[in-house]
């Protein structure tokens, strides 16, 4: 079974601070994303990468960047945490190729509280 | 532009069978995915279509049509445990694997 795990299920920050989100997966996978899922907005894409070292804009990238050093590993940091930045984070990975079974599988997310 | 729509809410009755729909307009189509999410949980996965028609797993189907722009997700026997979030999200191609989501169908079921 495919396992994502993140760093944290329940995150307190103050405004300002800078955090670190982190997420592996145990799969071997190329592709790894970063959302947030916010009520009736449902999930957006912040972060993606298809490789080491490599790293695509989402749909809402304003806030935040990203590290992913090794493959196992996606990083997501908030330079500077605000208050409409509380949320749910959710990490997920992917492999190419795998035909029709495809699919991404999910970590458990991370709450997280901006005050 | 890209649009997925599905109803924002539903509730059904323990032992019913419910169907929830999904409309999906993209630029492009590789797979169209339903995952599940429990209140406080991440979505798992639930089913794949990339082909027309309908693929069965257990209590839960997925119909497809590509021409339509449409999906469905059906539920039979309907227990309580089924209560939750059914996300509806799309692949549009390339091989990243990137799914555009649709905002989720909550649904309740009641005794």
């Amino acid at each position: 079974d495919v396992k994502v795990t993140q760093s944290s299920r329940y995150l307190v920050k103050r405004t300002g601070e800078k955090v670190f989100l982190e997420c592996v997966q145990d799969m071997d996978h190329e592709n790894m994303f970063w959302y947030r899922q916010d009520p009736g907005l449902g999930l957006r894409l912040i972060y993606f990468s298809y490789d080491v070292k490599m790293k695509e804009k989402g749909d809402i990238p304003e806030g935040y960047s990203v590290s992913r050093e090794k493959k196992e590993r996606f990083s997501l940091i908030l330079e500077s945490a605000s208050t409409n930045q509380t949320s749910m984070y959710l990490c997920a990975s992917f492999t190419s190729g795998q035909g029709l079974q495809e699919t991404q599988y999910f970590g458990p997310g991370t709450r997280l509280l901006v005050l | 532009g890209q649009n997925i729509d599905q109803p924002t809410e539903m509730t059904a009755t323990e032992g019913a069978i419910v169907q929830i729909n999904c409309t999906y307009q993209t630029s492009g189509f590789n797979g169209l995915f339903w995952y599940q999410q429990h209140a406080g949980e991440a979505p798992t996965f639930l089913s794949y279509n990339v082909l027309d028609g309908l693929e069965e797993k257990g209590r839960f189907s997925s119909f497809l049509s590509r021409s339509k722009g449409y999906s469905y997700l059906l539920l039979k026997e309907l227990q309580m445990k089924d209560s939750a979030s059914y996300l509806c999200a799309v692949k549009e191609g390339g091989s990243q694997g990137n799914l555009i989501f649709g905002k989720g169908t909550k649904l309740s079921v009641k005794p």
